[in-house]
C-alpha cells in the first residue's frame, strides 16, 4: 500500500529562525511526484514545492527547499527565515506517474511565533 | 483569472439523506479533482474529471458520484448520507489529468458538510 507518514501533528518555530517538517512515504513505484502543501487557517490549500522523483537535485522555491532521500523515502520540507503567515498546515503529499490520486499525510500544524 | 471556487460553504444534513456540492475549476482548467478531508486528517482523494469523464477514482463506495459539465464545472453528489460523511470537501482544478505531476491543482476553499 502506498502511505505517507508525517510523524510531527504540530511543530512551532520563531519568526526568522529555520525549521523542518519531516515526511516520509512508501511506494514500490520508481516515477512519482512529491508536493508539500500549506493549508492556512482559511482553508485554501496551495502548492509550496514540488520533487519529481527522477531528479536527484532537491527543490528550492524561495525560502522553501526540501531534502529528498530517495533511498530511505524520506522528504522533508525546510523554511528558512521564518514569517508569521507561515503559520498553517502542511501537507506532504505524492502521485505515482500515470495515476490520477494523490495521496496526502495527515499533516504538520505549524505556528510561528513573534 | 478566477480561481477555484465551491458552494455552499457550509451544509448540515441528517443521516439518510442526499446532497450535492458544487465546484467551478479555474479559468482554462479541463480537471477537476475531490478530496474528503475529515477533521484532523489530509485529504483523501475521492475520483478525478477530465473533459466529463471519470479517469481515477479512489476507495469511496458507489453512492460517492459525480458530474463534470461541458464548461468543466463539477458536482459532487453523495447518497444516503452517514454520519462519518461529515468532513471538508474540497474541490482541485487543473489543466489536465494529475497523472505526470507536472499538471499542477489548485484548490477551491472546501465545502463542510456536517451531517447528524
Amino acid at each position: 500500500a502506498q502511505t505517507v507518514t508525517q510523524s510531527q501533528p504540530e511543530m512551532s518555530v520563531q519568526e526568522a529562525e529555520t525549521v523542518t517538517l519531516s515526511c516520509t512515504y512508501d511506494t514500490s513505484e520508481n516515477n512519482y511526484y512529491l508536493f508539500w502543501y500549506k493549508q492556512p487557517p482559511s482553508r485554501q490549500m496551495i502548492l509550496v514545492i514540488r520533487q519529481e522523483a527522477y531528479k536527484q537535485q532537491n527543490a528550492t522555491e524561495n525560502r522553501f527547499s526540501v531534502n529528498f532521500q530517495k533511498a530511505a523515502k524520506s522528504f522533508s520540507l525546510k523554511i528558512s527565515d521564518s514569517q508569521l503567515g507561515d503559520t498553517a498546515m502542511y501537507f506532504c503529499a505524492f502521485t505515482t506517474s500515470g495515476t490520477y490520486k494523490y495521496i496526502f499525510g495527515t499533516g504538520t500544524r505549524l505556528k510561528v511565533l513573534a | 483569472e478566477t480561481g477555484v471556487t465551491q458552494s455552499p460553504t457550509h451544509l448540515i444534513k441528517t443521516r439518510g439523506q442526499q446532497v450535492t456540492l458544487r465546484c467551478s475549476s479555474q479559468s482554462g482548467h479541463n480537471t477537476v479533482s475531490w478530496y474528503q478531508q475529515a477533521l484532523g486528517q489530509g485529504p483523501q482523494f475521492i475520483f478525478q474529471y477530465y473533459r466529463e469523464e471519470e479517469n481515477g477514482r479512489g476507495n469511496f463506495p458507489p453512492r460517492f458520484s459525480g458530474l463534470q459539465f461541458p464548461n468543466y464545472s463539477s458536482e459532487l453528489n453523495v447518497n444516503a448520507l452517514e454520519l462519518d460523511d461529515s468532513a471538508l470537501y474540497l474541490c482541485a482544478s487543473s489543466f489536465g489529468p494529475t497523472g505526470t505531476g507536472d499538471n499542477e491543482q489548485f484548490f477551491g476553499p472546501g465545502t463542510r458538510l456536517t451531517v447528524l
